[in-house]
């Protein structure tokens, strides 16, 4: 079975550009996640997603960072304008489970975007 | 403060020693916990989830102290395949997951 899909794996843009990462969670996965990981802060949640319905985007840095889930099959991520401490793996997970029970469940992650920002 | 906290390491064993890690949560609200495993260059994969009552998988034995607000994880007979970075999870309320920053562990022959 196939596991999480994201793309692009690597991304390299100069400061300014828009980004989008895109990802395909697990079939029959109801919820969805977007994490960012760098060195410094390690692991952490962005904005995650029930049955295509944004729960809690309090994670997301700023207003320009936007995430979107047209349907139960993709994701995006969305930086515009990018700046360079953007720099990050950003990595999309999913998991079973109702609203209330998604986060007790193991969460599956995909292979992540190693996103570069100049 | 950070949330959850972890000895960053790396610590450096042999084949077939035991090492453990604890990682510590400042959040007495937090009400569930796991040991994810994160391989260089990889995405985390759970291991384990760690049980009030502890639980064990094999060599992994993980335990929780709500008094102390720490969890451990042990390894016991490493391996040189266990060598990866181990992530402490905590989840607050019903609705936060929060990371630790992870401990590298490093299996040498």
């Amino acid at each position: 079975d196939a596991g999480v899909i994201q793309s692009p794996r690597h991304e390299v843009t100069e400061m300014g550009q828009e980004v989008t990462l895109r990802c395909k969670p697990i079939s029959g996965h109801n919820s969805l996640f977007w994490y960012r990981q760098t060195m410094m802060r390690g692991l952490e949640l962005l904005i995650y997603f029930n049955n295509n319905v944004p729960i809690d985007d309090s994670g997301m840095p700023e207003d320009r960072f936007s995430a979107k889930m047209p349907n139960a099959s993709f994701s995006t991520l969305k930086i515009q304008p990018s700046e360079p401490r953007d720099s990050a793996v950003y990595f999309c997970a999913s998991s079973q489970g109702s609203q209330a029970g998604a986060m007790y469940n193991e969460q599956f992650f995909g292979p992540g975007t190693r996103l570069t920002v100049l | 403060r950070k949330e959850v906290e972890q000895d960053p390491g790396p610590f450096n064993v042999p084949e077939g020693a035991t090492v453990a890690f604890n990682c510590t949560y400042s959040n007495s609200a937090s009400q569930s916990f796991f040991w994810y495993r994160q391989d260089c260059r990889k995405e985390p994969k759970l291991l384990m989830s760690v049980y009030s009552s502890g639980n064990e998988d094999g060599r992994f034995t993980a335990q929780l102290n709500r008094a102390s607000q720490y969890i451990s994880l042990l390894i016991r007979d490493s391996k040189l395949s266990d060598s990866a970075t181990y992530l402490c999870v905590a989840l607050l309320n019903t609705d936060k997951l929060i990371f630790g920053t992870g401990t590298r562990l490093q299996v040498f022959p």
